[in-house]
């Protein structure tokens, strides 16, 4: 069984431009949400992908979009990169919508400058 | 309000010794799942323990423990026997049963810190 698996490891950008970040969910999972973890606080919930459409959304500005893809693999954009968006950023994945697990990926460190 | 709430940002514990790390909730409603997480320097989260608000019965997974008191709001983790390796951020988290999608709620955090 393949776990969650999440692309680049760590990435650099300057602030106004552009970032894509990419997550596997495991097999088996058909559900993807996304955290946004700041240094030294818990993982905020940004927005969740069950079959291919956001079925749930957090705090976060419409900057912050996503995708999902028919092998419910996801993507997270942001656009206009801005200083505090630098964090890790955790995908998450489970089966459907009920209390189950989830079970997060090893995340990708985005630090803005 | 906060809807987890982890008052221990740091712990020192004794390799081979109990630790518990607390975690009260607040929900309304009646249906909730409660986690714990443990998060290494890597970063990834790792999944330790789940209890229902209707499970009758305490969660245990090996070495840890679910401390559930429901009426006082509290899911508090007991490590036993703690290793060298249990070294990390741990983190509480709720997901509310009225909710259509999967939202966890988590806490601050605690470092736990294992002393040989």
């Amino acid at each position: 069984e393949t776990g969650v698996t999440q692309s680049p490891t760590h990435l650099i950008k300057t602030r106004g431009q552009q970032v894509t970040l990419r997550c596997s969910s495991q097999s088996g999972h058909n559900t993807v949400s996304w955290y946004q973890q700041a240094l030294g606080q818990g993982p905020q919930f940004i927005f969740q992908y069950y079959r291919e459409e956001e079925n749930g959304r957090g705090n976060f500005p419409p900057r912050f979009s996503g995708l999902q893809f028919p092998n419910y693999s996801s993507e997270l954009n942001v656009n206009a990169l801005e200083l505090d968006d630098s964090a890790l950023y955790l995908c998450a994945s489970s089966y459907g919508l009920g209390p189950e697990t989830q079970y997060f990926g090893p995340g990708t460190r985005l630090l803005v400058l | 309000a906060q809807k987890i709430t982890q008052t221990q940002p740091g712990m020192f514990v004794q390799e081979k010794e109990a630790v518990t790390l607390d975690c009260t909730y607040d929900t309304s409603d009646p249906s909730y799942g409660l986690f714990w997480y443990k998060q290494p320097s890597s970063g990834e989260m790792i999944f330790l323990i789940y209890q229902g608000s209707y499970d009758q019965q305490n969660a245990t997974e090996g070495r840890y423990s679910l401390n559930f008191q429901k009426a006082r709001k509290s899911a508090n983790l007991v490590i036993s026997a703690s290793q060298l390796g249990d070294s990390a951020m741990y983190f509480c988290a709720m997901r509310e049963g009225r909710s259509n999608f999967n939202k966890f709620y988590f806490g601050s955090g605690t470092k736990l810190n294992v002393k040989p």
